[in-house]
């Protein structure tokens, strides 16, 4: 099985500031990534697929590198409604989701 | 738009059974593969199981191998996840999940339900 680690597993920013998410897969999942966002309380939303495919109606400030085994999510410029808890998963061999991160304010 | 609508959600006790719903609209069905993911309460994301598009393939997650069945009935738009011989450690909020890619499955998901919430507890 293809274990997905994500760090930190807890973030403290600011609205303004660039946020780095980064994803490390147990072997490599090529580009077949996935992130997504969720509240408390919804269900998650797909923000960026294949690594770097920004999902329509996400905004632009969300992109997504990497490829093999590391990858990074970024928030360019934090805004209010990105305050939520991030997940990756891998989708080269079934499914399998990091353990989140979640992005607080500081 | 797309909406996706679960039911059948509880409080069971362990050892028994459920059978969750999922009905579909503003999207043609039978082409997409569908997906249950579940998330036990302040924990993460696990896929549970996946059923293609014409009901013909059928994969599940270890953890639920021979307790979970996925079901589906094009003619209804509906999607069904059957639970047998349910542990503490099923407790969890089941969401249904459209496979983004139309035919074949991909594995990641584009919409969502709201969730349905079971709770396995003597």
């Amino acid at each position: 099985d293809i274990q997905m680690t994500q760090s930190p597993s807890t973030l403290s920013a600011s609205v303004g500031d660039r946020v780095t998410i980064t994803c490390r897969a147990s072997q490599t999942i090529y580009r077949w990534l996935a992130w997504y966002q969720q509240k408390p309380g919804k269900a998650p939303k797909l923000l960026i697929y294949k690594a770097s495919s920004l999902e329509s109606g996400v905004p632009s400030r969300f992109s997504g590198s990497g490829s093999g085994t590391e990858f990074n999510l970024t928030i360019s410029s934090l805004q209010p409604d990105d305050f939520a808890t991030y997940y990756c998963q891998q989708y080269n061999s079934f499914s399998t989701f990091g353990g989140g991160t979640k992005v607080d304010i500081k | 738009q797309v909406q996706l609508v679960e039911s059948g959600g509880g409080v069971v006790q362990p050892g028994t059974s459920r059978r969750l719903s999922c009905v579909a609209s503003g999207f043609t069905f039978s082409t997409y593969a569908m997906h249950w993911v579940r998330q036990a309460p302040g924990k993460g994301l696990e896929w549970v199981a996946l059923i293609s598009n014409d009901g013909s393939n059928k994969y599940y997650a270890d953890s639920v191998k021979g307790r979970i069945s996925i079901s589906r009935d094009n003619s209804k738009n509906t999607l069904s996840l059957h639970m047998n011989s349910l542990r503490l450690e099923d407790t969890a909020v089941y969401y249904c999940a459209r496979d983004k890619v139309i035919i074949n499955p991909s594995y990641y998901f584009d919409y969502w339900g709201q969730g349905a919430l079971v709770t396995v507890s003597s």
